[in-house]
Formats: structure tokens, C-alpha cells, sequence
């Protein structure tokens, strides 16, 4: 069965620095790959996913992530981190056999003015 | 209304009590799941209804039972439950693999935030 790590349960960044949270994954081939944002008090929104292609793939509100098919890694980048994206961010996998996300355990970013 | 809504979006009951959460997508989606997340576990998938199909996973306990009456509603009943069932429950709806349509992106509501006594 495929799972998902993500080291990094707290992670506190200053307003403009850049950021990388990690995620690793454990699969057989290369599934297809999720990064979700869960504001407190909301629900999960998708940022961005790797199906195929190129291994840089861009989301919204300024985050990239690149999948490391060597590394079994998928980590999440900005290049300047802004208050509002103070969260916890989720990365997921999906083995496409199923309509179903495997979710890691989150990492919660804090950004300090 | 637009998107997915949950209510009630705050819940206190006693071990004896008999609840319900309730689910509503205004997507036009045909997959609509249960997810269960408690503080430092990953999200837990508990049930999936997929073009009327469902999917379970069966390590969740009998005392929550859900239902889809139709492809914009999901609740999830509960009776008996304990306290280490306090959690926030999210639903989320997607796009039907079945369907030709799964992307992996799935909608979530805000949540129902479960406390049991």
C-alpha cells in the first residue's frame, strides 16, 4: 500500500523567506501526487498535482512543487512567503486505482512578521 | 449556495446519544467521501460513495453508519459513540473515477467538529 511522510509536523518561516516543506512517498511506480492547504476553521483546498510531465509543476497562489522520482519525493516551494499562508499543508498521493487520497500527517507552517 | 457545505458545523453528545452530520455539494459531482481527522494522524478515509457504489474501509467501527441518498448528499449517522471518536469530520466530493473524471482533486466542506462526552 502506498504512504506518504512529511518530517516536518511545525515549520516557522519569517515573512519573505522562502519556504520548503517535504514530503516523501513509498509506491511501487509513480502515483499520482497532491499538495492541499487546510486554513484553520476550513476544509482542504487543492494547490497543486503531478500526474505526468514536467516535474516542476506550478499551483495557485505562488507555490511550485518538484517531483524527485530518484528521491520518492515531492517537496513544496515559494519563494517568498507571505502571513497569509500561515496553514497546515497536506501532502497526498493517489495510485489511480481508486477515487481515494492517502494524505500525510501535515505540517503546519507558522510565518512571523 | 455553491460548493460543499456541512452541518452542523459544531457537535456535543453524550456516548448515548444518536446524531447525525450531514453533507451537500452544489458541484455536480458524483463521488462524495467521509474523512476523519484527528490531531497528529494523517486524514483517514471512512467512506466513499462513488456513482451510488460504496467503498468502505473496514476498520471503522459500527457505531458510524453513512448514508447517500443521492449524489449531493452524504450523512454519516452516529449512536453510541465514544470519546476518542471527538474529531473534526470532513466530507469532500469529487468527480467520479468510474466516471472518467477522478484528477485527485476533491472539494472539502469546513467540517463538523465532533466532541463526545
Amino acid at each position: 500500500a502506498q504512504s506518504v511522510t512529511q518530517p516536518d509536523i511545525h515549520i516557522t518561516v519569517s515573512e519573505g523567506a522562502s519556504l520548503e516543506l517535504r514530503c516523501n512517498y513509498s509506491y511501487g511506480a509513480t502515483p499520482y501526487l497532491f499538495w492541499y492547504v487546510q486554513s484553520p476553521g476550513q476544509g482542504l483546498q487543492l494547490l497543486l498535482k503531478y500526474f505526468s510531465g514536467d516535474t516542476l509543476v506550478q499551483g495557485i497562489k505562488g507555490f511550485e512543487a518538484e517531483f524527485k522520482r530518484s528521491q520518492s519525493s515531492f517537496n513544496l516551494r515559494k519563494p517568498s512567503v507571505h502571513w497569509s499562508d500561515a496553514a497546515e499543508y497536506f501532502c497526498a498521493v493517489n495510485t489511480g486505482t481508486a477515487s481515494k487520497l492517502t494524505f500525510g500527517t501535515g505540517t503546519r507552517l507558522q510565518v512571523t512578521l | 449556495e455553491t460548493g460543499v457545505t456541512q452541518t452542523p458545523r459544531h457537535l456535543v453528545m453524550g456516548m448515548t446519544n444518536k446524531k447525525s452530520l450531514k453533507c451537500e455539494q452544489h458541484l455536480g459531482h458524483n463521488a462524495m467521501y467521509w474523512y476523519k481527522q484527528s490531531a497528529k494522524k494523517p486524514l483517514e478515509l471512512m467512506f466513499v460513495y462513488s456513482l451510488e457504489e460504496r467503498v468502505e474501509n473496514n476498520s471503522v467501527p459500527s457505531r458510524f453508519s453513512p448514508e447517500c441518498p443521492n449524489s449531493s448528499h452524504l450523512f454519516l449517522h452516529l449512536h453510541t459513540l465514544q470519546p476518542e471518536d471527538s474529531a473534526l469530520y470532513l466530507c469532500a466530493s469529487s468527480s467520479s473515477r468510474l466516471a472518467g473524471g477522478f484528477a485527485g482533486e476533491l472539494f472539502f466542506g469546513e467540517g463538523s467538529r465532533l466532541t463526545v462526552l
